[in-house]
């Protein structure tokens, strides 16, 4: 069965450094997302991306955030100067033209 | 806003016992409504969904019912396993929207053997 997939599954940064989480659509879905979770709290929307732009986005998605299908097939997040806070589980996600997303395993990242 | 609102766990209970976990919603029109189930170590998973009221989702012994009178998407199971043990997600997708998903903030589920 398809299946959204990302990386990496786990990573650690220093406060202040670049992070790019990277994600596989499934290859004939049209709409991806980035979710994120902290620790628990909600799952969280962040951003969504339809032919190649953002078609939405939250109040958390700020110029910290940016997002990028590169080459067709990737899918991914960029979250500069990390801050303590954005420690949380990324979630990324994707759909067809239905109203079902399937989501990924997740990216946990640990900012210390 | 929209938003989903599921009972607080972590719910405990014994191998074969009956499950039912909570979840109601405030949304304009008719969301469509969806529980979502993450295993321990994985991501989220899609469990069932209903579009419509009335409609009855189903899937591994799990159901849930779309009640519009109710505002409510309560998730039932007649007899849990302990491979059942996992967070359950009540989320909804707005009528005006499906490009927007609102979650619940999650109901963990222990099953003992």
């Amino acid at each position: 069965e398809p299946e959204v997939t990302q990386t990496p599954s786990h990573q650690v940064t220093q406060m202040g450094q670049e992070v790019i989480l990277r994600c596989v659509p499934i290859s004939n879905h049209l709409y991806f997302y980035w979710y994120r979770q902290i620790l628990g709290q909600k799952v969280e929307f962040l951003v969504s991306f339809y032919n190649n732009e953002i078609s939405e986005k939250s109040e958390i998605f700020d110029d910290q955030f940016s997002v990028e299908r590169p080459d067709g097939s990737n899918f991914t997040l960029k979250i500069r100067s990390t801050k303590l806070e954005d420690s949380a589980m990324y979630f990324c996600a994707s759909k067809n033209s239905g109203n079902t997303i399937y989501f990924g395993e997740g990216s946990w990242l640990t900012v210390v | 806003g929209d938003s989903v609102t599921q009972m607080e766990g972590p719910v405990t209970l014994s191998e074969e016992a009956f499950l039912t976990i909570n979840c109601t919603y405030t949304a304009t029109g008719y969301p469509s409504l969806f529980w979502y189930v993450q295993y321990p170590g994985e991501g989220l998973q899609l469990l069932l969904k209903a579009t419509k009221a009335d409609d009855k989702g189903s899937n591994k012994g799990f159901e849930a019912t779309y009640r519009k009178e109710t505002t409510s998407f309560h998730l039932e199971k007649g007899s849990v396993q302990v491979s059942d043990s996992a967070v359950y997600f009540c989320a909804l997708s707005p009528a005006y929207n499906f490009n927007k998903f609102y979650f619940g903030s999650g109901t963990k589920l222990n099953v003992k053997p």
